[in-house]
């Protein structure tokens, strides 16, 4: 069983305070990472999708790094808003599993 | 393009009583996932289809769930008897293809047993 570990678990930050997560994940047999957000009563929405080692993508203010061979990947918000409060969870796909092992979420809550 | 469209989207039963969800996924998704989602967790597996066929159905407890996918398109998973331990959100969500490609996932829908 793959272990998939977020944190910190929940964060509570101010509006236009800038916030990263840590998504640690065993580094052997990598194939790809998924970062998604999940607002309440919505659908879960991806936001990257990586693949290599060094690997950074970016999304208006939100961006993420992976690094493969120490097992980890960042997500990084600038300026949080609001509406920026949601669950962000990280699965991880590796060879062999066949599947996405998703990590508990960090529940991030930006207030005004 | 219409997303992944679950239904209900809440639902409230008492233990032993039986209960299913639908899904129907994005158009021309050959793969269908379905996931619990436990308070505080991250989801996990049920099952997964790839068109009319469940390729990792191994973390379904199929002492009462089941699920089916006929035509490889919309999918159903039922609960029979229910249990106080199956309240949780239960996600479907679909791809094009599997593994790096993302998962579009529906709404869900909240289950609670009583």
């Amino acid at each position: 069983i793959l272990n998939v570990e977020q944190s910190p678990q929940s964060l509570h930050v101010q509006e236009g305070d800038s916030t990263n997560f840590t998504c640690s994940f065993p580094s052997s047999n990598f194939y790809a990472l998924h970062w998604y957000r999940w607002e309440t009563a919505k659908s879960p929405e991806a936001l990257f999708v990586m693949t290599l080692n060094g690997d950074e993508k970016k999304k208006g203010r939100i961006s993420a790094t992976l690094n493969t061979k120490e097992g980890y990947s960042y997500l990084y918000i600038k300026g949080s808003q609001p509406e920026d409060s949601a669950t962000y969870l990280c699965a991880l796909w590796s060879f062999g599993a066949g599947k996405s092992t998703f990590g508990d979420g960090t529940t991030l809550t930006v207030k005004p | 393009e219409a997303g992944v469209v679950q239904s209900p989207r809440y639902k409230i039963i008492e233990k032993k009583q039986p209960v299913a969800f639908w899904c129907n996924p994005i158009s021309g998704h050959n793969t269908l996932y379905w996931y619990r989602q436990n308070l505080g967790q991250g989801p996990e597996l049920l099952i997964r289809y790839e068109n009319e066929e469940a390729v990792d159905d191994s973390q379904l407890p199929k002492d009462r769930f089941s699920a089916e996918r006929l035509k490889g398109v919309d999918s159903t998973l039922k609960i029979q008897p229910a249990e106080l331990g199956d309240s949780a959100v239960y996600l479907c969500a679909s791809s094009s293809l599997a593994g790096v490609y993302e998962q579009y996932f529906g709404p869900g829908t909240r289950l609670t047993v009583t």
